[in-house]
């Protein structure tokens, strides 16, 4: 069975400071993949998504930049992060045309 | 208009009663549609697609589809207290198939 795994769980970081969240998917080959965020009390923000290796499609302009090094891993990074950053961020991946998501555990990201 | 739309809620119902949640969306080339349950604090859980006019049922949850009006639903039925939860509505548009719009969730509330 595949499982998506998140790290870290919670981070708190101050303004001005680098971020590096990681997402890795165990289970199957080529899936895509997906960062989203969610700000409190509101929806899901798609950030980024991923076709394949390299591939990377930015939706939402920002300080934020992802990247895929590896089939089953995807990185979102940041050189300076702003208050605004904050919120739960949450990898997703996906396989077929029908483009069922499933989420990993998620990072709370507390900018302050 | 939003691309996706679900009142926010909260909808409150008696445990043991039928929740019917709603969700309408604008694009008339959408194919897929799913229903995601999010409790406070976690990431969205998969829990029902549907990509065909008319019903499916999956044990206590039904999903009704109707394209021509532009509308699908969730019904849960013999609502538990662990029901209680925001529930989220996402289309997948055949124009950009790696992409899920997302509406902003119900809330739920199921009083013991």
């Amino acid at each position: 069975s595949q499982t998506i795994h998140q790290w870290p769980a919670t981070l708190v970081q101050p303004v001005g400071s680098p971020l590096s969240l990681e997402c890795t998917v165990e289970g199957t080959s080529n899936p895509n993949l997906y960062w989203y965020r969610q700000a409190a009390g509101r929806g899901l923000q798609l950030l980024f998504y991923s076709v394949g290796i390299g591939q990377i499609s930015s939706e939402v302009p920002q300080n934020l930049s992802a990247s895929r090094p590896q089939d089953r891993q995807f990185i979102l990074s940041s050189k300076k992060l702003l208050l605004s950053d904050s919120g739960f961020y949450l990898c997703a991946w996906s396989v077929g045309s029908n483009n069922e998501q499933f989420f990993g555990p998620g990072t709370r990201l507390t900018v302050l | 208009q939003k691309e996706v739309e679900q009142n926010s809620g909260p909808l409150s119902v008696p445990e043991g009663a039928i929740a019917s949640l709603n969700c309408t969306y604008s694009d008339r080339v959408s194919q897929s549609f799913f229903w995601y349950r999010q409790y406070s604090g976690k990431s969205p859980e998969l829990i029902m697609s549907i990509y065909s006019n008319g019903d499916k049922e999956d044990g206590r949850f039904t999903a009704q589809l109707n394209k021509a009006s532009q509308y699908v639903s969730l019904l849960i039925r013999d609502s538990q207290p662990s029901d209680s939860a925001t529930y989220l509505c996402a289309v997948n548009r055949m124009d950009s198939s790696y992409k899920l719009i997302f509406g902003s969730g119900t809330r739920l509330l199921v009083r013991p």
